[in-house]
């Protein structure tokens, strides 16, 4: 069964940082592209960024480029979201989602919630 | 590409056939279009991938069709369960990925 837990979410105040992890488990995650999706409080789904199962394919929303920062390790099953210069608009719960067929989003996790606020 | 999801919401009744539109705003290639359902304190789950493949486990009274601008999901027969918010999202172009605004679909 495949797994995905996020974790590294909480309150942190504008332009701070804040360091998303998502374990994954259940299947040969660098077999995978993985990218983060988003979804502010009572709004839609938000692509965020993806990365290749190698590392060598980055790509980032207009939103975030500059500031986050996507990176995975093969070796301990493990993707990760850089988040610098928060601002008040990234407020949102941030999904690890596992790349499926035709560049669909075939498995999720549970999200992990992301507050910026003063 | 934009994605323009219509209707906005839906209101049928059980049993009802429920269609919902998602248009884009330049010509989607290689048909990389995708429906997600999501529920209430849930995570998305993915239904259709490549406008008309359905995710195995997926009952089949969903399916899309579509191509180029024009993409649809339909439910054949709505379940009490089919109940909730449904998603387009394509791959393409700049953004390359982006997402519908979202369609609700309520019970009448």
């Amino acid at each position: 069964e495949v797994q995905l837990v996020e974790s590294g979410g909480g309150l942190v105040q504008p332009g701070r940082s804040l360091r998303l992890s998502c374990a994954a488990s259940g299947f040969t995650f660098d077999d995978y592209a993985m990218h983060w999706v988003r979804q502010g409080p009572g709004k839609g789904l938000e692509w965020v960024s993806g990365i290749s199962w190698s590392s060598g394919d980055i790509i980032y929303a207009d939103s975030v480029k500059g500031r986050f920062t996507i990176s995975r390790d093969n070796a301990r099953n493990s993707l990760y979201l850089q988040m610098d210069s928060l601002r008040a608009d990234d407020t949102a719960l941030y999904y690890c989602v596992v790349r499926g067929n035709y560049y669909s989003f075939h498995y999720w996790g549970q999200g992990t919630l992301v507050t910026v606020s003063s | 590409i934009v994605l323009t999801q219509s209707p906005g919401t839906l209101s049928l009744s059980p049993g009802e056939r429920a269609t919902l539109s998602c248009r884009a705003s330049q010509s989607i290639s290689g048909n990389y279009l995708a429906w997600y359902q999501q529920k209430p304190g849930q995570a998305p789950r993915l239904l259709i991938y490549g406008a008309s493949s359905r995710v195995t486990g997926i009952p089949d009274r969903f399916s899309g069709s579509g191509s180029g601008t024009d993409f649809t999901l339909t439910i054949s027969r709505l379940e009490p369960e089919d109940f909730a918010v449904y998603y387009c999202q394509h791959y393409g172009g700049s953004p390359p990925y982006g997402f519908g605004q979202g369609a609700k679909l309520e019970i009448k």
